[in-house]
């Protein structure tokens, strides 16, 4: 009955290869987030989907694309990957945003990205 | 720009404490601000939620008070126990979501 899911859960690959990180939420929502959390933990986020349409894209190099093929999933896929690729994601979910002060994120467990 | 900050990087007390971890932003346009905890290796979860018209939310042993006008934000934890041990991360938001670096709690037995 998890509410927010993503696999893997780690993922170590070498650099240059590419690889997608999955999301679904099975909350209802119809916002959904990629953020990334670097070694010196400062989470930020990257991607924000409502009802498959991308809302949010923050300064991500275009390696980073996510796809959202409905609004219960939200997939990264990141190509030619990079050592300073290497981070925890996590994705998120959450009611309407317009709803601004009622949006309550809720975050999936991670996916922690090692670039060797 | 949002800026949030936390302070203390990191608060280590014996079980059965009371204690105030502080959070602070820049910009007090905002729409609500959330506390979350992270545990090792696992995702964040939503402690308490303060609307930008509230002043506290209190769940069991939190309780989060938001002082908008000063840009700051406590959260209190009574009795605190082992279990409580994790990091703790203040979210303000404003036209997105913007997150401290989080102050990470260590509860002795």
């Amino acid at each position: 009955d998890t509410a927010v899911s993503q696999t893997p859960k780690y993922l170590v690959t070498q650099m240059g290869n590419d690889k997608s990180i999955k999301c679904e939420q099975n909350l209802g929502h119809d916002t959904m987030y990629w953020y990334k959390q670097d070694s010196k933990k400062f989470l930020k986020i990257m991607f924000s989907y409502n009802n498959k349409e991308l809302i949010i894209n923050e300064t991500v190099p275009n390696r980073f694309s996510p796809k959202s093929p409905d609004k219960a999933h939200l997939n990264l896929h990141i190509n030619s990957l990079e050592l300073g690729d290497s981070a925890v994601y996590f994705c998120a979910s959450s009611p309407w945003p317009g709803q601004a002060t009622n949006e309550k994120l809720f975050f999936g467990s991670g996916t922690q990205l090692s670039v060797l | 720009k949002q800026e949030v900050t936390q302070i203390p990087a990191a608060l280590s007390v014996p079980e059965g404490e009371n204690l105030v971890l502080n959070c602070s932003f820049t910009d007090s346009a905002i729409y609500n601000l959330q506390w979350f905890r992270q545990d090792p290796g696992k995702g964040l979860t939503s402690l308490l939620l303060i609307q930008s018209s509230q002043r506290e939310q209190t769940s069991g042993r939190l309780n989060a008070s938001l002082d908008k006008s000063s840009g700051r934000s406590t959260l209190y934890i009574a009795a605190s126990q082992p279990g409580d041990s994790a990091t703790y991360l203040c979210a303000v938001r404003s036209e997105k979501l913007v997150f401290g670096k989080g102050t990470k709690l260590t509860v002795n037995p």
